[in-house]
């Protein structure tokens, strides 16, 4: 069984902190990492994708991926109300694109 | 990235009847894909939708409950058969772009919310 998973949270951090977020996964076979958002109602959208060991950068955005501990996580710099959301990890099996999402992880940045 | 749109938005359905949820992108993808999201929970494969031929179907989910086509690189519609209160979920369709040969980003639709009393 194939899984993915992520503190469920709710995570707080004040504004202007850094968020962390993370995810395990089961399969060393794995390839390529995900991470998404999801605001309450709406679909995920795509933050990030990491398939390289250590870091990779996107504006605000960390992705940190250590495939020998079977983990990736997310941070946040400077956070903003704005990135209260629920965050999916997801992690790609197979060149098939199938998918496995993590269950979440709720972040609330307070003002 | 592709625009995605589903029809319908949402809908609310009496049980033992079915619904079609429709997915149209605005260009040609490689691979399409069908999620369901419950209530309060993370998103769940229910198959891979694969043009001119019959869709790959993940562990608990079987063809007759959700059938699905994929006519063409742009469209794909799902079923929903036979419906019961369980079937209550969000239904997300997901494409991955042509040029995508390594990484599978997948990009999803904005979801058809279904009610089904």
């Amino acid at each position: 069984q194939k899984e993915v998973e992520q503190n469920s949270g709710p995570l707080s951090v004040p504004e202007g902190a850094i968020a962390s977020l993370n995810c395990t996964y089961s399969d060393r076979g794995s390839q390529s990492f995900f991470w998404y958002r999801q605001y309450s109602g709406k679909s995920p959208e795509l933050i990030m994708f990491i398939y390289s060991n250590g870091d990779k950068e996107d504006g605000r955005f960390t992705a940190q991926l250590n495939k020998a501990s079977q983990y990736v996580s997310l941070l946040i710099r400077d956070s903003q109300p704005s990135d209260s959301a629920t965050y999916l990890c997801a992690v790609l099996y197979n060149q098939g694109g199938k998918l496995i999402f993590g269950q979440g992880t709720e972040l609330s940045v307070k003002p | 990235s592709a625009v995605i749109s589903q029809k319908p938005s949402r809908d609310i359905c009496q049980r033992g009847t079915s619904l079609t949820i429709q997915c149209q992108v605005d260009s040609q993808v490689t691979m399409m894909f069908w999620y369901r999201q419950q209530p309060g929970q993370s998103l769940t494969l229910i198959a891979t939708a694969n043009q001119g031929s019959e869709a790959t179907y993940e562990s608990g989910f079987v063809i007759d409950k959700f059938p699905i086509s994929r006519p063409n690189l742009t469209f794909s519609t799902l079923t929903v058969s036979n419906m019961s209160p369980e079937d209550s979920s969000i239904y997300l369709c997901s494409v991955v772009g042509l040029a995508d040969f390594s990484y599978n980003e997948q990009f999803f639709g904005p979801g058809t919310r279904l009610t089904v009393l």
